[in-house]
């Protein structure tokens, strides 16, 4: 059964670096058959995709976060991994991460996120 | 504000049937990108409910189905039990934002 795991500090001042990192079990980082992303939810509030990882080092990332947000896979550990930079309160959430499973139509490539790890809360505070 | 708009509560009785909306638009779920749907219970991680439209990962009772016409998906569900009370959010790609998108979530309230 295929587990995430995210980890990391519950506490970032403002104007530091959020850096989170999801260890995957029960499967492969490696694996062409799946992307890795990232999900926030404030407190009270809806889900935000972050961003999404790709086993060849494609990235792909909301372009409301793009110039603050990186997101790199380690291999060797079934790890992926996100920063964030310039925190302010407003990234005060709960971040998940999660695997994307896609799937080919004559629309296009379908992704969703099929396995969620439990989430962690990361509250920015002075 | 969200590209994916769901009405924010719906509620009903235990036993009848529920539906949520999730409308979107041509850049979106009318240029046919699939819906995908999501239950949140209280304090737990999203579950994933439906995949590709109309699907449903094995283990998710046949009480939840959704579908899809024009700009628009909707998720129902029948029987409706005690147990389904949770935040439901609808998820498509958008194709002007370049990116994965949520609804807004609505909180089904079972009375």
């Amino acid at each position: 059964q295929l587990q995430l795991q995210e980890s990391g500090p519950g506490l970032v001042k403002p104007s530091e670096t959020l850096s989170l990192t999801c260890t995957v079990s029960g499967g492969s980082t490696s694996s062409s058959a799946y992307y890795w992303g990232w999900i926030r939810q404030p407190p009270g509030k809806g889900l935000e995709w972050i961003g999404t990882f790709y086993y060849s080092g494609s990235t792909y990332y909301n372009p409301s976060l793009k110039s603050r947000v990186t997101i790199s896979g380690d291999t060797s550990k079934n790890q992926f991994s996100l920063k964030l930079t310039s925190v302010t309160a407003a990234d005060t959430a709960v971040y998940y991460c999660a695997r994307m499973e896609y799937y080919y139509h004559s629309s296009g490539y379908q992704k969703y996120f099929d396995y969620w790890g439990q989430g962690t809360l990361v509250t920015v505070s002075s | 504000q969200s590209v994916l708009t769901q009405p924010p509560s719906v509620s009903g009785a235990p036993g009848q049937r529920v539906t949520i909306s999730c409308t979107g638009s041509t850049s979106n779920i009318g240029a046919g990108s699939h819906v995908h749907w999501y239950q949140q219970l209280p304090g737990s991680a999203p579950k994933l409910l439906v995949y590709g439209n109309t699907n449903r990962p094995s283990g998710v009772p046949d009480r939840f189905s959704g579908s899809r016409s024009g700009t628009s998906a909707s998720l129902a569900i029948t029987g409706l039990q005690a147990e389904d009370e949770a935040d439901y959010y609808c998820q498509s790609y958008d194709s002007t934002l370049s990116g994965w998108i949520f609804g807004e979530g609505t909180k089904l309230t079972v009375l």
